[in-house]
């Protein structure tokens, strides 16, 4: 079947580096994105990436590697604004999106 | 900024009815979607529409159909709502070149 598996819950402290991993099975695949989304509020996004590699937006920044179907997100100097649920997503061929379960992060002082 | 609206932020329905969740787009997309969120499951596809009065099933079909009348447009509809489609409705829309989608605030639907 298809699936992305990824950590259920993360936490960490203010300032500290953290990175959510997302291995994907999918048939199709051609890309993997990553998604941010607050209690309450939509899922807003974040990065994709097409080709394998790291891909850097400001704190944030994401890698993927087709051999090993296998990505992640990368998130630097945490700040408590930073605790939200995070979703990767797999782009397939012909079809929509398939998202993972969700990684809850939690950022504390 | 694009704006995907969605008619209702919460919903209250009985078993046996027919439901609209109604999901409009201001940027011209060709794309829209509709996911359905339950805590521990993520996100899940159930329909999805490359142009108008196109639709396709996504991974969880079963039970909804949807409406595509005009591009701006992307309505869900319940035909007899149960109480297993209890559940966040997200819609959402992409351009065709892009993989970024955009998301409306979501509909809170509770069958009774």
């Amino acid at each position: 079947g298809q699936s992305l598996e990824q950590p259920s819950e993360v936490t960490a402290v203010e300032g500290a580096i953290v990175q959510i991993n997302c291995t994907y099975q999918t048939s199709g695949f051609y890309g993997l994105s990553w998604y941010q989304q607050h209690d309450g509020g939509a899922p807003t996004f974040l990065s994709y990436n097409a080709l394998d590699g790291l891909e850097e937006t400001g704190r944030f920044s994401s890698f993927l590697s087709r051999s090993d179907s296998y990505g992640y997100l990368l998130l630097q100097e945490l700040q408590m604004k930073d605790s939200a649920s995070y979703f990767c997503a797999a782009g397939r061929a012909g079809t929509a999106l398939i998202f993972g379960k969700g990684t809850t992060l939690s950022v504390s002082s | 900024d694009v704006k995907v609206t969605q008619s209702s932020r919460y919903l209250v329905k009985r078993t046996g009815e027919k439901v609209f969740l109604e999901c409009v787009q201001d940027m011209d997309h060709e794309n829209m979607f509709w996911y359905r969120q339950d805590p521990g499951l993520g996100l899940r596809l159930i329909y999805f529409s490359y142009d108008v009065k196109m639709k396709e099933k996504g991974d969880i079909p079963e039970g909804y159909s949807v409406s595509r009348e005009k591009k701006e447009r992307f309505s869900l509809i319940l035909e007899s709502a149960s109480t297993n489609q209890t559940s966040m409705y997200l819609c959402a829309s992409s351009s065709a070149t892009n993989e970024k989608l955009f998301f409306g605030s979501g509909t809170q639907l509770s069958v009774l």
